[in-house]
């Protein structure tokens, strides 16, 4: 499978705890993009990579959340304490560079309890 | 800011007939792009067509085509002949053009019920 893999596909954590995600974007996309994704809302934007340098994050990019990309291959997004309002699909997405199709992911669905 | 909006939550349509998504968006940049993203139950976002700003002519692929119209910043996806398999989440998004910050804007999603 070559495209953009996500994981976990599901997590479960309790109010306060840290959890980790991992995002393998397609080999060679440069851009690197993570998106959340709310119950009946379209997914909202929280930060990009070129390469590994993190270019932008979104307001919505507390600072609970911290995204790294090492090398410029895997990315992973981590959410410190976390907050029952954390609970929401974790969508990732990569691409070539800025003018081509971005690819996404499966997601990672975060359940905070 | 830019702001996507669908005001559509759900439509449904026969299948093998013709149906409209609709979506607006603000913004006050003059370069941009302007995408369809289906996602199915699955939840794998799919694009389905693209249309840069600067083209007059309106994106076309297969039975999706989209009905740009700049001055009132409408794009509207145009699914001929729907198929059971078109039933999904559609979600209209934007991105600036150029460098810097490009992350896609989405609109609230429009879910799409097929008749058989």
């Amino acid at each position: 499978d070559t495209g953009v893999s996500q994981n976990p596909r599901h997590k479960i954590t309790k109010r306060g705890q840290n959890v980790t995600f991992r995002c393998d974007p397609i080999s060679e996309h440069n851009r690197l993009y993570w998106y959340r994704q709310t119950l009946g809302q379209g997914p909202e934007f929280l930060t990009y990579f070129q390469n590994e340098a993190q270019l932008e994050k979104s307001r919505l990019l507390s600072d609970r959340f911290s995204a790294e990309r090492p090398k410029g291959s895997f990315s992973t997004l981590e959410i410190q304490r976390t907050e029952q309002g954390d609970s929401a699909m974790y969508l990732c997405a990569s691409s070539l560079n800025p003018n081509t199709e971005a690819f996404f992911g499966q997601g990672t669905r975060l359940t905070v309890v | 800011a830019q702001t996507v909006t669908q005001s559509q939550p759900e439509m449904s349509v026969q299948e093998a007939e013709t149906v409209t998504l609709s979506c607006t968006y603000d913004t006050s940049e003059s370069d941009y792009y302007l995408f369809w993203y289906k996602q199915p139950p699955s939840r794998q976002m799919i694009l389905v067509i693209r249309q840069e700003a600067y083209k007059q002519q309106n994106a076309t692929e297969n039975r999706f085509s989209v009905n740009f119209q700049k001055a009132a910043k409408s794009f509207s996806l145009k699914i001929s002949d729907s198929q059971l398999g078109d039933a999904a989440m559609y979600f209209c998004a934007y991105r600036r053009s150029g460098g810097g910050a490009d992350g896609l804007t989405f609109g609230k999603g429009t879910h799409l019920i097929i008749q058989p």
